[in-house]
């Protein structure tokens, strides 16, 4: 059973450039979130698709966008890059609907983000 | 507010002893609450669960304690492995109107052989 699998899984832009990840979520499941990890910090929610729609979005400027397919995987997009985005992306799968929600979110491995 | 944490605390434990990780959360109204760890270069993996209705769940070699009134997590583990050391997250959701893990600071754990 596959889990959540992340490409590419190492890039670096340059500032200015923009930047597409992409994500496959664990087989089965439905809604896909992404998050920002700093550096010895905790992940920080970016957003969330289910339905091939937003559902939620954390505090990210309007340069981090994202888009969800009927297959279920995702993609995340970041245009005019700063150095301040250099991270590590991850993506986490879950399972939607009623009496879902006290289900954990499982995380792909990342791809990790080198802005020059 | 969410938890960002710019430090990360280290607890050094020695292999076959028990860990206790703590957390402190943020949100009064969160009701599911995560632990996960962290190996370098991966992602978070998840490790157990508790809802708020609870206080305590166990699993294997793990237990998880819920203290709602002081707002306080933590994370036993028992008789520590090499194979345990990692970075440990706890998260945080509001079930009721939002969809989001609010990840705690995180401990690095490191087992002493």
């Amino acid at each position: 059973d596959a889990g959540v699998t992340q490409s590419p899984t190492h890039l670096i832009k340059t500032r200015g450039q923009q930047v597409t990840l992409r994500c496959s979520p664990k087989s089965g499941h439905d809604t896909v979130s992404w998050y920002q990890q700093a550096l010895g910090q905790g992940p920080q929610f970016i957003f969330q698709y289910y339905e091939e729609e937003e559902r939620q979005r954390g505090n990210f400027p309007d340069r981090f966008s994202g888009h969800q397919f009927p297959n279920y995987s995702s993609e995340l997009n970041v245009n005019a890059l700063l150095l301040g985005d250099s991270a590590l992306y991850l993506c986490a799968s879950s399972l939607a609907g009623s009496g879902r929600v006290y289900q954990p979110q499982h995380f792909g491995d990342g791809t990790r983000l080198s802005i020059l | 507010g969410e938890s960002v944490g710019l430090h990360l605390p280290t607890l050094s434990v020695q292999e076959g002893d028990n860990s206790i990780i703590n957390c402190a959360y943020s949100n009064s109204a969160s009701d599911y609450f995560i632990w996960y760890k962290q190996e370098s270069g991966k992602g978070p993996q998840f490790i157990i669960d508790i809802r708020s209705n609870m206080d305590k769940r166990q699993g294997q070699r793990v237990t998880v304690l819920l203290n709602k009134t002081v707002k306080h997590l933590s994370l036993q583990i028992a008789a520590t492995q090499p194979g345990d050391s990692a970075v440990y997250f706890c998260a945080e959701m509001a079930t009721s109107g939002t969809y989001k893990y609010i990840f705690g600071t995180g401990t690095r754990l490191k087992v002493l052989a």
